[in-house]
């Protein structure tokens, strides 16, 4: 049972361009949801995280959007570069769990020059 | 401060034949974790620990085994390897919540390969 659908699969933009990564959950006791950046051959860092009452956070070029109502959220990157081509993961938390993150299948992006 | 790492890289081991994976975090993080990544389906948790001494199945934890002896270390025992165990396993450490400070640093990550 996938509990955090991720699409889509890949992604390709042109520099300068907006990048747009959606995340949608099922769950309503998720309470945290963090994005990671994977680049080859690495493991995944944080990118960018969220609580639920929170709609909006903004951190540089990085933006998560919050909607729970909808129960979706996601990545916004502006002026995307080249180096920001990796693979993105969505997550999501529930609350009083020991942080076992359960993550989305993953956003492969690619940013041409 | 090296953070996360992990031995070995790349293993290549045969159906029925059995490995440990090594884990170590220098930053005294209590809770750890073991995920495995398959393509296309993001990352499964397989054990988690929330201290020395104390450990948790996850998502998908049939095949292994893991240990928490101490705080740094965290290892990975495959018994009996078959090659649906194929992936490229990732060892995380958090530390204890913080001002909701939930993040997970990961390690380099080792390829396995069950042939």
């Amino acid at each position: 049972q996938q509990q955090v659908k991720q699409s889509p699969q890949s992604l390709i933009v042109q520099k300068g361009g907006i990048s747009i990564i959606n995340c949608a959950y099922e769950n309503t006791a998720f309470d945290y949801f963090p994005w990671y950046q994977q680049f080859p051959g690495k493991g995944p860092a944080l990118l960018i995280a969220i609580r639920p009452d929170v709609s909006e956070k903004k951190e540089g070029r990085f933006t998560i959007s919050f909607n729970k109502s909808a129960k979706q959220f996601s990545l916004h990157i502006m002026d995307s570069q080249p180096g920001d081509s990796a693979t993105y993961f969505c997550a999501a938390k529930k609350a009083g769990s020991a942080r076992q993150l359960t993550f989305g299948s993953g956003t492969q992006l690619t940013v041409l020059p | 401060n090296a953070g996360v790492t992990q031995t070995p890289k790349f293993r290549i081991l045969k159906i029925g034949q059995s490995m440990t994976l090594q884990c170590t975090q220098d930053m005294n993080h209590n809770y750890m974790y073991w995920y495995r990544q398959d393509p296309g389906m993001g990352l499964k948790l397989i054990y988690y620990s929330v201290g020395a001494g104390i450990t948790d199945k996850g998502e998908v934890p049939n095949g292994y085994n893991v240990s928490r002896s101490t705080t740094e270390d965290f290892p990975l025992r495959l018994e009996l390897a078959a090659p649906s165990q194929t992936s490229v396993y990732f060892c995380a450490s958090s530390r204890l919540p913080s001002s909701g400070a939930y993040e997970q640093y990961f390690g380099p990550g080792t390829r396995l390969t069950v042939t």
